[in-house]
């Protein structure tokens, strides 16, 4: 069975700082992965996903992530954080077949000091 | 922007009673999901659902759950007997391709409260 791993449960960082945020998977297959953003009362929405080709993918509001299968990684990062990125993320991976469910991560807070 | 919506925002029970949780997924989608996020922890797969039928279900998804799709625009997700345990956030979500990963899009999700 699949499983993603956040091992930051909170971040805080400076605005204007760089983000990194790390996310590894453990899936026998081509993992399907995604980042999900949720503010706070608000539903979950999609940054980024990768299903294959270039490594590097971009998304919505400046952010990237980069799949790196020899260390299962998919990592999110952002150059310059905006106090509007503080919000939780989450990370997760999809099987590719009918169905098609998501497991997700546990999440990383993250907060923007100004 | 076509999105997903979810009623009611917020419902609170008794333990035992009946609850219907409705979504209304993006028009031209196929799949359907529900997922469930208890407070401070990570997000759940409940159920999917394709061409009328559960295609894919978790161990959480047990007896007193059930899903339909009552007409060509909502998709419910009924629990027979709340238990306090069933308390969390729960997310609608769809997809528009059959037999591929494929973005979910989530609604804003049903926080459910049982007293």
């Amino acid at each position: 069975a699949q499983s993603v791993t956040q091992p930051d449960i909170h971040i805080t960082v400076s605005e204007g700082a760089s983000l990194e945020l790390r996310c590894n998977y453990s899936y026998g297959a081509t993992p399907y992965l995604f980042w999900y953003v949720q503010s706070p009362g608000q539903g979950l929405q999609l940054l980024l996903k990768y299903f294959s080709g270039d490594t590097l993918v971009q998304g919505i509001k400046g952010f990237e992530a980069e799949f790196k299968r020899s260390q299962s990684s998919f990592n999110l990062r952002k150059p310059s954080v905006h106090w509007s990125d503080a919000a939780e993320y989450f990370c997760a991976v999809a099987k590719g077949n009918a169905g098609n469910m998501l497991t997700f991560g546990g999440g990383t807070r993250l907060m923007v000091k100004p | 922007e076509p999105e997903v919506t979810q009623t009611p925002s917020h419902q609170v029970t008794q333990m035992g009673q009946e609850v219907i949780l409705r979504c209304v997924p993006i028009s031209n989608h196929l799949y359907f999901y529900w997922y469930r996020q208890i407070l401070g922890q990570k997000v759940e797969f409940l159920v999917s659902f394709y061409n009328n039928e559960i295609s894919e279900k978790s161990e959480i998804f047990d007896d007193q759950f059930s899903v339909e799709r009552p007409d060509g625009s909502n998709f419910t997700l009924k629990i027979r007997s709340t238990k306090l345990e069933d308390s969390a956030m729960y997310f609608c979500a769809s997809t528009g391709l059959a037999g591929t990963a494929d973005t979910q899009y989530f609604g804003p999700g049903t926080r459910l409260t049982v007293l």
